[in-house]
């Protein structure tokens, strides 16, 4: 299976400042990768898919890019409510695979 | 909007069976463009893709290797959910366990989660 690589896996941060996620898949996924947010006691949220595209009501402050096995998220100006923790998924190959996760926490 | 609730107990003793259900709205369970999945997640395994479930002319299952021969995904077209059953638990099952809507391979919609200790 395609094995999902996250890094850092912690990331400290300022409010207001950037931060960049990366994600490294294991075969090529093309543009068939998704991010995912999670906070604390609850479900992970879609945030993008199709690699770049942002899903429904997610602020223009996430993007994502990358394409075949290497992928960034980034959030250009953190705020608040962005400390949480990131995955990536790949829905290239099957079975579909998520990664580690990287936390973003409050510098 | 697509809404997941999820319920099922939060304490199953090892060797027996666990069971979650999922009820669904604002979607069909035999809608022919989704499917109907459960992931579960532990600080070990990470999010873990368990099964899935879907209508395409006929029902079908897919499941994760890792649990192929213990769990059984199943529709419940009356009552508009789908139910997860995992036999032969162990510690190693502990974990939340979330179900889940995939149109075009993103989990769109999401469960809020169950934590699920096995312990007797």
């Amino acid at each position: 299976e395609t094995v999902m690589t996250q890094s850092p896996a912690t990331l400290s941060v300022s409010p207001g400042e950037r931060a960049t996620l990366s994600c490294r898949a294991s075969q090529i996924v093309t543009s068939n990768l998704a991010w995912y947010q999670q906070k604390p006691g609850q479900a992970p949220r879609l945030l993008i898919y199709g690699a770049f595209t942002r899903a429904t009501g997610i602020p223009a402050r996430f993007s994502g890019s990358g394409s075949g096995t290497e992928f960034t998220l980034t959030i250009s100006s953190l705020q608040s409510e962005d400390f949480a923790v990131y995955y990536c998924q790949q829905y290239n190959n099957w079975p579909w695979t998520f990664g580690q996760g990287t936390k973003v926490e409050i510098k | 909007q697509v809404q997941l609730q999820q319920s099922g107990p939060g304490l199953v003793k090892p060797s027996q069976t666990l069971s979650l259900t999922c009820a669904i709205s604002g979607d069909s369970v035999s809608s022919n463009s989704v499917t109907w999945n459960w992931i579960r997640q532990s600080p070990s395994r990470g999010l873990e893709w368990l099964g899935r479930t879907y209508y395409r002319s006929k029902w079908s299952n897919d499941y994760a290797v890792s649990v192929k021969n213990r769990i059984i995904i199943n529709p419940d077209t009356s009552k508009n959910q789908f139910s997860l059953q995992m036999n032969s638990v162990t510690p190693e099952d502990t974990a939340v366990y979330y179900c889940a809507r995939v149109l075009s391979g993103t989990f769109t919609n999401w469960g809020q989660g169950t934590l699920v200790t096995v312990s007797s």
